[in-house]
């Protein structure tokens, strides 16, 4: 399957802390992009990182890409309440973008 | 930025009737747009790509003539669930590609929530 895997399904942690996912695929990539959805909403494009990259920073957000272990990871440093949301990574082979199925990240106040 | 207006953001039909989605790109032409299913809280799966143009290409399983989808412009797909069943409810969600060099890079509606009674 070209779905991507995601590691955890749920997560929950104070804010302030940072969080981390993980996402694993099994197929050759042209890039790997990370969402976010707010519950009952569309999804919102975060970072795309291409597979000769290795590591990409946006903000408080820091994706790293390793092909040979077909893995990457999201980390939201610092994090706040308002990351509470559903976090997606889509793999982009040849054309399509295939969604997995999402780390449920919960920031407690 | 881009946006992407999907309509209705819910609708609550009876069984047997039709429903019809709109997804407009507001500032940018797409070529190119997508439509989503998502049941609760699973990931989304991909129903079809829709070409201006051209006909639209369904995924493997999604009945074409269940789930009609119209590119008729560079701004507008629509989706019409037609003869609509209770298992057809769910989260529908549209996407344009805005073709970042080469990256398919989505920009998302808000999604229609469709409750068949």
């Amino acid at each position: 399957s070209q779905q991507g895997e995601e590691d955890p399904q749920a997560l929950s942690i104070q804010e302030g802390e940072n969080a981390t996912m993980n996402c694993s695929y099994k197929t050759s990539i042209n890039n790997l992009q990370w969402y976010r959805q707010n519950s009952g909403r569309g999804l919102v494009h975060l970072i795309l990182i291409r597979s000769n990259e290795r590591e990409k920073h946006s903000g408080r957000l820091r994706v790293t890409l390793d092909t040979s272990k077909k893995s990457s990871s999201l980390l939201i440093t610092a994090s706040r309440a308002a990351d509470t949301a559903s976090y997606f990574c889509a793999i982009q082979g040849a054309q399509k973008l295939v969604f997995g199925q999402g780390t449920r990240l919960t920031i407690n106040p | 930025g881009a946006v992407v207006s999907q309509h209705p953001s819910w609708v609550i039909c009876k069984s047997g009737t039709s429903v019809k989605i709109e997804c407009r790109s507001l500032d940018f032409q797409a070529t190119t747009m997508f439509w989503y299913r998502q049941f609760p809280k699973q990931s989304l799966m991909l129903m079809a790509t829709s070409n201006e143009g051209s006909k639209a290409t369904y995924e493997q399983g999604v009945e074409k003539d269940k789930f009609l989808i119209n590119h008729a412009s560079l701004t507008l797909s629509t989706l019409t669930v037609t003869s609509a069943h209770p298992e057809d409810s769910s989260f529908y969600i549209c996407s344009a590609s805005r073709g970042l060099s080469g990256a398919n890079v989505l920009t998302f509606g808000a999604g229609s929530r469709l409750t068949v009674l």
